[in-house]
């Protein structure tokens, strides 16, 4: 059973700072892994998307990698703002029979001016 | 383009009432994914929709069922509502494979929130 898992659960960093979200996942049998931007009470804004034979992707000021031996991917935000204020979730869909989308607890970021 | 459109935004049932949720997909869309969000549970998979075939369910009672129309749009019903079915509903499209697997990526909703009285 995949279970995904993003620690620590919430972050608060001063403005301009670079930071690294970080998500693990138990079984490597992935097709993809994709970043997601929740801000209260929407719905999930997509990030990034890695298929599983991809290292990395950079979109903007937001670059993810996957290491999919080791489980692990991060999520990179260079020099942080105000408005990059949410909730980030990683999801991973697995292969197999039973395929679905298993999302991580989400990270929840604060960043202030 | 139009993004995946969710009705109603907002519902406030009793317990033992029953609910229909409609999920209108991004244009040429065929797969279509449902999960409920929980404080506590966070994001958990309800079922998968292509060509109106149910092509996975997640591990919820049968009182959560689905459907999807030729046109991609989809329903999904809760009956007999408990207290804890409290939670936001999101809606899911993707763009899916020849195999109908849905390995692309994933354009939600802005969900429809449930309170349960």
């Amino acid at each position: 059973k995949q279970e995904v898992t993003q620690i620590p659960a919430a972050l608060s960093v001063p403005e301009g700072e670079n930071l690294v979200l970080n998500c693990s996942f138990t079984d490597s049998a992935i097709y993809n892994l994709q970043w997601f931007r929740q801000d209260p009470g929407k719905g999930l804004t997509s990030l990034l998307l890695i298929q599983s034979s991809q290292r990395e992707q950079t979109s903007g000021r937001l670059n993810a990698s996957l290491d999919k031996s080791s489980g692990r991917s991060t999520l990179y935000i260079a020099a942080s703002q105000p408005g990059d204020s949410a909730t980030y979730l990683c999801a991973v869909y697995t292969t197999g029979a039973n395929s679905k989308l298993t999302f991580g607890k989400g990270i929840t970021l604060s960043v202030r001016p | 383009k139009a993004g995946v459109t969710q009705t109603p935004r907002y519902l406030i049932k009793t317990r033992g009432q029953q609910v229909t949720l409609s999920c209108s997909p991004i244009s040429g869309h065929r797969s279509v994914s449902w999960y409920q969000q929980t404080p506590g549970q966070g994001l958990q998979f309800l079922f998968e929709y292509f060509s109106e075939t149910q092509r996975n369910k997640g591990n919820f009672p049968g009182r959560f069922s689905g459907r999807q129309f030729s046109n991609s749009r989809s329903e999904m019903n809760v009956s007999t509502l408990e207290l804890g079915d409290s939670a936001l509903y999101l809606c899911a499209s993707s763009l899916a494979s020849s195999r109908g697997r849905t390995t692309g990526e994933l354009f939600f909703g802005e969900g429809s929130r449930l309170t349960v009285l």
